[in-house]
This record gives C-alpha cells, sequence and structure tokens, in this order.
C-alpha cells in the first residue's frame, strides 16, 4: 500500500500571500494518481487539485498549483493570494487504479486576516 | 455535478444496537465506493472498499462481521455497524467514484456516530 507524508501539522499565512504545504508519499505502483483534499470545520472533504503520476506537467486550478517531482516522490501545493476560506485541514493523498487511497496526517492552514 | 450524500448526518445509539449509515451517489452512477473512518483531529483510515453487485474488500485490521457493508445498486451502498460499543464511535465517511470520472473520489459530508 502507499504511504503519504505530510511534515508539517499546521502552516499560517497572512492573507493575499503565498504559502506551499509539503508532502512526500511512496508507492510501489507505476500508474497512480496524487490529490489534495481540504477538510473545513464542516468535515466534508473537497477535492482541491489532482495529479496524474504519468503525467509531467503540473497540475493548476485557478490559485492551486502544485511542485510534482516524480523522482524525489514530492507533491507540494501552493496556495497564490491566499483568502481567509482557505483555512481548513489539507489532506494529501495517493490512490492507485484500483481506488484504495492513503491519506496523509494533514497540515492544519490557518489564515491570518 | 458528483455530489455524495450520506445519512444519517449524526446519530447516538445505546451500546449493543446496530446502527446503518447510508451513502448515495446523487447525480452520477457509482462504480466503486468507499467507506473511512476518522478519529478526532486525525486522518482519514479507509476502512473497505465496495463495488456494485459484489462482496467489500476490508482492510486488515477491520472487523467484516462488525462493519457490514452493502452495495446493492449503483447510487447506493451502506455501512452497518452491529452491536455497536463505545469504541466505534467515530466519524464515519463514505466516497464514490464512477465511470468516466477518472480516480477522483468524491465524498459524502459524513456521519457522526456516539455509542453510549
Amino acid at each position: 500500500a502507499q504511504t503519504v507524508t505530510q511534515s508539517q501539522p499546521e502552516m499560517s499565512v497572512q492573507e493575499a500571500e503565498t504559502v506551499t504545504l509539503s508532502c512526500t508519499y511512496d508507492t510501489s505502483e507505476s500508474d497512480y494518481y496524487l490529490f489534495w483534499y481540504k477538510q473545513p470545520p464542516s468535515r466534508q472533504m473537497i477535492l482541491v487539485i489532482r495529479q496524474e503520476a504519468y503525467k509531467q506537467q503540473n497540475a493548476t486550478e485557478n490559485r492551486f498549483s502544485v511542485n510534482f517531482q516524480k523522482a524525489a516522490k514530492s507533491f507540494s501545493l501552493k496556495i497564490s493570494d491566499s483568502q481567509l476560506g482557505d483555512a481548513a485541514m489539507y489532506f494529501c493523498a495517493c490512490g492507485t487504479l484500483w481506488g484504495d487511497m492513503r491519506f496523509g496526517a494533514g497540515t492544519r492552514l490557518t489564515v491570518k486576516p | 455535478g458528483a455530489v455524495v450524500s450520506q445519512h444519517p448526518s449524526r446519530v447516538i445509539c445505546k451500546s449493543g444496537t446496530s446502527v446503518k449509515i447510508e451513502c448515495r451517489s446523487l447525480d452520477f452512477q457509482a462504480t466503486t465506493m468507499f467507506w473511512y473512518r476518522q478519529f478526532p483531529k486525525k486522518s482519514l483510515m479507509l476502512m473497505a472498499t465496495s463495488n456494485e453487485g459484489s462482496k467489500a474488500t476490508y482492510e486488515q485490521g477491520v472487523e467484516k462481521d462488525k462493519f457490514l457493508i452493502n452495495h446493492a445498486s449503483l447510487t447506493l451502498s451502506t455501512l452497518t455497524v452491529t452491536s455497536a460499543h463505545p469504541e466505534d464511535s467515530s466519524f464515519y465517511i463514505c466516497s464514490a467514484r464512477g465511470w468516466g470520472m477518472g480516480e477522483t473520489q468524491y465524498f459524502g459530508p459524513g456521519t457522526r456516530l456516539l455509542v453510549l
């Protein structure tokens, strides 16, 4: 099974600034997918961004982008122009074609006004 | 699109009773559904994977007889916690994925279970 490590339990960013959340993973699968999910206080898991491992180009979704370093098994999330609504727990996840997905321990992001 | 609902959102029950949690994909057919458990301030732990019409595959350490999973249709999966005990109290989350949706899982809002 995959393992996912998020080494930053908590991060803080000033509103309108940029923050990067770190994630490393390990898997024996050749085909896999990487995800960042956001969990606000409502506890609803919301997909932020996804990356297919076979794609070299880093995924972007508006203010969210990733830095995918396949050889290093690193998958960091950059949030630009941070907004108060970005405050949440962020989980990095690695999933296989079969669907089993493993999550990191999470990073709690605080956005300061 | 890709909306998943769960019912109930929270439930309180007495020790020894059974509780059923429903997970529905509202606007797509879910070929595979997943059940997770999340302890307070912790990450999600995969409990089992279920494909429509077949038996669920449980993760190591998850008791099959304790957590009964049924995926009877392409839009509904149920998790039944049998003979619930206080240690089963937790936040249970389901997710689903469907044809043509890639490998992305879409999550339900979760069910908070408290066993007294």
